[in-house]
């Protein structure tokens, strides 16, 4: 069965230091894989996903097939950016349905 | 708010009740999902209607748990006989028919069973 691993459940930096939120997943086909961030008091929310390959609020994410990794990075963290991550995951199969990871929350200190 | 909303936000019920929980997705989206998030955890998905079909079920899904979409429109999601393990936030998120289209998530209706 599918899975995706967060490591980290807390990861604490100072602003403007450089964050990287770690994502690994097991799954024998070709997934699509999602960023998904909560900020405070918000409802879940999509970040970016690997297919469009975009930078979001200074964001990226590289789809490392051979690593099966997913991390999330961001050069210099800003105070905003303190919420709670998560990596999802959605099979090849044709299925809806999202796998989460147990989320890292980031907080950014001044 | 044209957001996915549900309702109640908070549930308490005693141990044995059932309980009933309502999704109303996004307007033209046709795709609605049930998930269940623990503490310290991700959501778990439960399952997905493609307009008013039900087409996956998680193992998760006991046969205390029940969700309907009958007119392709808003969703419930019922338990019967609660028990304290129940008590998690239970997520609806909605999405359009297209597969990259993403998935809108709902507030939440945060139950506890005592």
């Amino acid at each position: 069965a599918q899975r995706v691993t967060q490591p980290e459940k807390l990861l604490s930096v100072f602003k403007g230091a450089p964050v990287e939120l770690k994502c690994n997943y097991s799954y024998s086909g070709s997934p699509e894989l999602f960023w998904y961030v909560q900020y405070s008091r918000q409802r879940l929310q999509l970040l970016l996903r690997h297919i469009s390959r975009e930078s979001i609020k200074g964001f990226t994410a590289d789809l490392n097939k051979g690593e099966t990794s997913f991390h999330l990075k961001k050069p210099f963290a800003q105070e905003e950016d303190s919420a709670m991550y998560y990596c999802a995951l959605k099979e090849d199969t044709g299925r809806r349905a999202l796998t989460f990871g147990s989320g890292t929350r980031l907080q950014v200190q001044p | 708010d044209t957001g996915v909303s549900q309702d109640p936000r908070h549930k308490i019920t005693k141990r044995g009740q059932n309980v009933t929980f309502r999704c109303d997705p996004i307007s033209e989206h046709n795709r609605l999902y049930w998930y269940r998030q623990t503490l310290g955890q991700g959501p778990e998905f439960l399952t997905y209607f493609q307009n008013e079909a039900q087409l996956e079920k998680s193992r998760l899904l006991s046969d205390r748990f029940s969700a309907e979409r009958p007119k392709g429109s808003f969703s419930t999601l019922e338990i019967q006989r609660t028990e304290q393990g129940d008590s998690a936030m239970y997520l609806c998120a909605s999405s359009l028919g297209a597969a990259l289209h993403e998935q809108y998530f709902g507030p939440g209706t945060r139950l506890t069973v005592t």
